[in-house]
């Protein structure tokens, strides 16, 4: 099985804050990796797929990169509305797998 | 509009079943691979099982194989999670998810499993 390991598992930025989370595949995945925002007792939410395509409708303050088995979300210009939980999913292989989660909160 | 509608949640006894439904609407489900995830109260997000847009082919995560079936009816756009032999381990919100990559999710639905 592909694990995703995701770094840090939590962080505390202030507003106006540039914000990246780490994902890691164990394996070589090519692009086929999905980032997620999830708020409390919500639903996640896809923001990016394809490793960096922004998902119709989330903002361009979101964007997504990709170097070997290392994916990066960055997330500018932080604003208490970003205050969630974020996943990454590999989806080349199956089982499909996600990451840890990273818990953002604004200080 | 894509919409995804989980139901059937509840409460199941250890051993028994339940049957979870996705209804979907608002593009071709027919053509859609379609993926139900868990999450534990507290945890973080699992893969429970993919089906192709057929529904000839279907994976299942370990956890679950052997207990859980996929199936859908693509006459009704709407894809189903038969779960039998519930465990406690089991008891999660279960969300039904357009597509591999999870491009839209259902509200999801609350199994909890207790004697």
């Amino acid at each position: 099985d592909i694990q995703m390991t995701q770094s840090p598992s939590s962080l505390s930025a202030s507003v106006g804050d540039r914000v990246t989370i780490t994902c890691r595949a164990s394996q070589g995945i090519d692009d086929f990796l999905a980032w997620f925002q999830q708020k409390p007792g919500k639903a996640p939410k896809s923001l990016i797929y394809a490793a960096s395509n922004l998902q119709s409708g989330v903002p361009s303050k979101f964007s997504g990169s990709r170097s070997g088995t290392k994916f990066i979300l960055t997330i500018n210009s932080l604003q208490p509305e970003d205050s969630a939980t974020y996943y990454c999913q590999q989806y080349k292989f199956y089982p499909l797998t996600f990451g840890g989660g990273t818990k953002v909160e604004i200080k | 509009e894509v919409q995804l509608l989980d139901s059937g949640g509840g409460w199941g006894q250890p051993g028994g079943s339940l049957r979870l439904s996705c209804a979907a609407s608002g593009f071709t489900f027919s053509t859609s691979i379609m993926t139900w995830v868990r999450q534990a109260p507290g945890k973080g997000l699992e893969w429970i099982s993919t089906i192709s847009s057929s529904g000839k082919d279907s994976f299942y995560a370990d956890s679950v194989k052997g207990r859980f079936t996929v199936s859908r009816d693509n006459s009704k756009n709407t894809m189903f999670l038969q779960m039998n032999g519930l465990r406690a381990e089991d008891t999660a919100i279960y969300y039904c998810a357009k597509d591999d990559r999870l491009d839209h999710w259902g509200q999801g639905t609350l199994v909890t499993v207790s004697s």
